[in-house]
């Protein structure tokens, strides 16, 4: 079982650009999430979808937008890339018992 | 507003025990979770408090005081590969996930 994947590991974007972080998850879990992680801080929740056709705001929604078509699939888009968003984003989701969460193994992103 | 606490960094011995201590302010509480985390990696499950008492798990146990609004995670006979970031996360009256910024453990032999 893969668990939850990401893609890409790792990229460099322009200022300006846009980016699609894909994430799938292959443990049929209801709810799935968007983090980022920058040093010394905290993980800080995007967004976030409780079942599939449904998604909500996070603590740093601005600049990023979310749709979820699919139990399997959460793709995070950024429409137009600024510095500030340089980051580790991890994808997640939880099961419906302790709603544990499982994280993907990370995008690391560099805004120029 | 939501605060978790963990110190930033703290330093232990192979072989010896280590407490990771975690305090929070949240608007409610239901539950309390503790994950690790490597260098370069995601952070893993560890351990899940809903009520308090002690919960143990191997070498890990973790422990929970609703009144107090503290926990703490418990490594013994630590072992290098031990050596990870431990993040305490509080979930509120809203079920969203507050986390703490972590507590990186450095093992020494």
């Amino acid at each position: 079982t893969a668990g939850i994947t990401q893609a890409p590991t790792s990229q460099i974007l322009a200022a300006g650009r846009s980016m699609t972080l894909r994430c799938t998850q292959d443990m049929r879990h209801n709810a799935m999430y968007w983090y980022r992680q920058d040093l010394g801080l905290g993980l800080r929740l995007i967004h976030y979808s409780n079942t599939a056709g449904t998604t909500g705001k996070g603590e740093v929604p601005d600049g990023y937008s979310v749709s979820r078509a699919n139990t399997d699939d959460f793709p995070l888009t950024l429409a137009s890339a600024v510095p500030s968003q340089t980051s580790v984003y991890f994808c997640a989701s939880s099961d419906g018992g302790t709603d544990t969460q499982y994280f993907g193994p990370g995008t690391r992103l560099t805004v120029l | 507003g939501q605060n978790i606490d963990q110190p930033t960094e703290m330093t232990a011995t192979e072989g010896a025990i280590v407490q990771i201590n975690c305090t929070y302010q949240t608007s409610g509480f239901n539950g309390l979770f503790w994950y690790q985390q490597h260098a370069g990696e995601a952070p893993t499950f560890l351990s899940y408090n809903v009520l308090d008492g002690l919960e143990e798990k191997g070498r890990f146990s973790s422990f929970l005081s609703r009144s107090k609004g503290y926990s703490y995670l418990l490594l013994k006979e630590l072992q290098m590969k031990d050596s990870a970031s431990y993040l305490c996360a509080v979930r509120d009256q809203d079920y969203q996930l507050i986390w703490g910024a972590g507590t990186k453990l450095i093992i020494k032999p």
